[in-house]
C-alpha cells in the first residue's frame, strides 16, 4: 500500500514552454501532497505545500507564477512549470501524505526529471 | 524551527563492514524522525522512522536507528553492509505537531559507497 506515482518519469522541452507533471496517490487519499525539487548530489528543497480544494502554500524564494500547483482531488496533484527556462532543469519530486494514524508519513513519488533546451 | 546536518557526504565501506552514517537535528519542539534511502534517478524510500516509545528503531533492509536526546542524534546504522546498500541517504526531521503541516526538513544527504 502507500504507493504514489508520477507522470512522466521524464520530460524534455523547449525553452519558453509549459510542462505539467502529475502525481497521483494510487491506494490512499492524500489530504497533502508536497513538491520537491533536487538538483544533482543535492538534497531535496521544498517548494510547496498542497492541500486538496485550496490554494497551495509555497516555499519563500518559489514564484508561485512559475510553478503552479494545483490540489484537485484527494488522489491528484500537478505541478506546471510555466515558461521554462534550461535554469529550470531539475528532478522533481512528489509526496503525499495520508491523514489518520499516519499522518506524520509521507510517501514519495519517483520523480519526473525535466530537462529543459 | 528544525535543521538536520548529516556529518559526511560521503562514506566509504567494505563490504560486510559496519555502516555508520550521522545524523544530527536542530529542533524547538519534540520531533519526528526519518531515514530515507534515494537509488538513483528514484524517489525516496522510507528506511525508519521514530515517532515516540522506544528509542532504537529497526528498519527495512537490517538497519537500524537510535533516537539520542541528550545528543540530538539520529545516527543510522547497519552491522554488515551489502554492495546493494550503496545509494544517497537522507536524514529528515519534521515536528511533532500535526498543524505545522508535516514538513520534512531534510539533511544534505550522505553518498554510501560499498566495496567489494
Amino acid at each position: 500500500g502507500a504507493v504514489v506515482s508520477q507522470h512522466p518519469s521524464w520530460v524534455i522541452c523547449k525553452s519558453g514552454t509549459s510542462v505539467k507533471i502529475e502525481c497521483r496517490s494510487l491506494d490512499f487519499q492524500a489530504t497533502t501532497m508536497f513538491w520537491y525539487r533536487q538538483f544533482p548530489k543535492q538534497s531535496l528543497m521544498l517548494m510547496a505545500t498542497s492541500n486538496e480544494g485550496s490554494k497551495a502554500t509555497y516555499e519563500q524564494g518559489v514564484e508561485k507564477d512559475k510553478f503552479l500547483i494545483n490540489h484537485a482531488s484527494l488522489t491528484l496533484s500537478t505541478l506546471t512549470v510555466t515558461s521554462a527556462h534550461p535554469e529550470d532543469s531539475s528532478f522533481y519530486i512528489c509526496s503525499a501524505r495520508s491523514g489518520g494514524a499516519r499522518v506524520n508519513e509521507q510517501f514519495f513519488g519517483p520523480g519526473t526529471r525535466l530537462t529543459v533546451l | 524551527a528544525q535543521s538536520v546536518t548529516q556529518l559526511g557526504s560521503h562514506v566509504s565501506v567494505s563490504e560486510g563492514a559496519l555502516v555508520l552514517l550521522r545524523c544530527n537535528y536542530s529542533s524547538s519542539v519534540p520531533p519526528y524522525l526519518f531515514w530515507y534511502v534515494q537509488y538513483p534517478n528514484q524517489g525516496l524510500q522510507l528506511l525508519l522512522k521514530y515517532t515516540t516509545g522506544a528509542t532504537l528503531v529497526k528498519g527495512i533492509n537490517g538497519f537500524e536507528a537510535e533516537f539520542k536526546k541528550s545528543e540530538t542524534s539520529f545516527h543510522l546504522t547497519k552491522p554488515s553492509a551489502h554492495m546493494s546498500d550503496a545509494a544517497e541517504y537522507f536524514c529528515a526531521v519534521s515536528p511533532m505537531i500535526y498543524n505545522q503541516g508535516g514538513k520534512l526538513i531534510f539533511g544534505q544527504g550522505t553518498e554510501l559507497s560499498v566495496k567489494p
